[in-house]
C-alpha cells in the first residue's frame, strides 16, 4: 500500500487556468506538508497543517490555497497559473510530536505550465 | 533563520569509490539533522539521522556524524554503487511556535558509473 499518494502525477496545462492537486496519506499521521521542488531540484516548504488547521504558511501568492478536509488528506488548489509555478510538488505527511521525526513523501506532481 | 548549505554538484565517481558530500547549518536552537535520497522519478526517502552533537547516523553503508562545533553533519560512503545514483539532501529541523519544517540544502546530484 502506498503511504503518501498524490495525483495527478503529470499535470499540464495552460497560463490562467485553475488546477487542483489531491494528497492522501494512509499512515495515521496527524500533520502534512506541500514542498516546491523547483528546476534545480531545491524544495522549499509551502504549508503544514496539523489535524486539519494551518501551522505553516510560507511566503506563497494567494493563487496557492490548500485545503485540508480531514488530516488524512491535504489538497493543493492553485488559481491562475503562472509559467513560473512550472514545478514538482510534493506531498508528505509526519506526526507533529518531536522535532527528529522523519517526514513521508510523495512521489510528487510534475506541474508544466505553458 | 535556519539554512543548510550542500556542495554543488553534480557529483561524478567511479563503482566502489569513496563518497563525501559536504553540508553545513545554521540554525537556532538545537536542530536534528537528516540526510534524504531522491531517486529518479521519485520522492525523498530518508537516509538517516542524527539528533545531538557527536551521534552518527547510518543506513545502508553511508554514515554522517553531527558535529556541532563545525556546525557540519558531511555524508559519507566508503564504496558506491551505480545503484547510489540519485540526488541527496541535507536538512535540518527545529521546533517552532506553530509546529516543526524541515529545511533542506540545495541537493547534491551523484552519479556512479562503473
Amino acid at each position: 500500500d502506498t503511504a503518501v499518494s498524490q495525483t495527478p502525477k503529470y499535470l499540464v496545462t495552460q497560463m490562467g487556468n485553475d488546477k487542483s492537486i489531491k494528497c492522501e496519506q494512509n499512515l495515521g499521521h496527524d500533520t502534512m506538508y506541500w514542498y516546491k521542488q523547483d528546476s534545480k531540484k531545491f524544495l522549499k516548504i509551502m504549508f503544514s497543517y496539523n489535524n486539519k488547521e494551518l501551522i505553516i504558511n510560507e511566503t506563497v501568492p494567494n493563487r496557492f490555497s490548500p485545503k485540508s478536509p480531514d488530516k488524512a488528506h491535504l489538497n493543493l488548489h492553485i488559481n491562475s497559473l503562472e509559467l513560473g509555478d512550472s514545478a514538482v510538488y510534493f506531498c508528505a505527511s509526519s506526526h507533529l510530536g518531536a522535532a527528529n521525526e522523519k517526514l513521508f513523501f510523495g512521489s510528487g506532481t510534475q506541474l508544466s505550465v505553458l | 533563520g535556519d539554512s543548510v548549505t550542500q556542495m554543488e554538484g553534480p557529483v561524478t565517481l567511479s563503482e566502489e569509490a569513496f563518497l563525501t558530500i559536504n553540508c553545513t547549518y545554521t540554525a537556532t536552537g538545537y536542530p536534528s539533522l537528516f540526510w534524504y535520497v531522491q531517486y529518479p522519478g521519485e520522492g525523498l526517502q530518508l537516509l538517516l539521522k542524527a539528533t545531538k552533537a557527536d551521534d552518527k547516523g547510518s543506513n545502508k553503508g553511508f554514515e554522517a556524524t553531527y558535529r556541532k562545533e563545525t556546525t557540519s553533519f558531511h555524508l559519507e560512503k566508503g564504496s558506491v554503487q551505480v545503484s547510489d545514483s540519485a540526488v541527496y539532501f541535507c536538512a535540518l529541523r527545529t521546533l517552532t511556535g506553530g509546529g516543526n519544517k524541515l529545511t533542506f540544502g540545495t541537493g547534491t546530484q551523484l552519479k556512479v558509473e562503473l
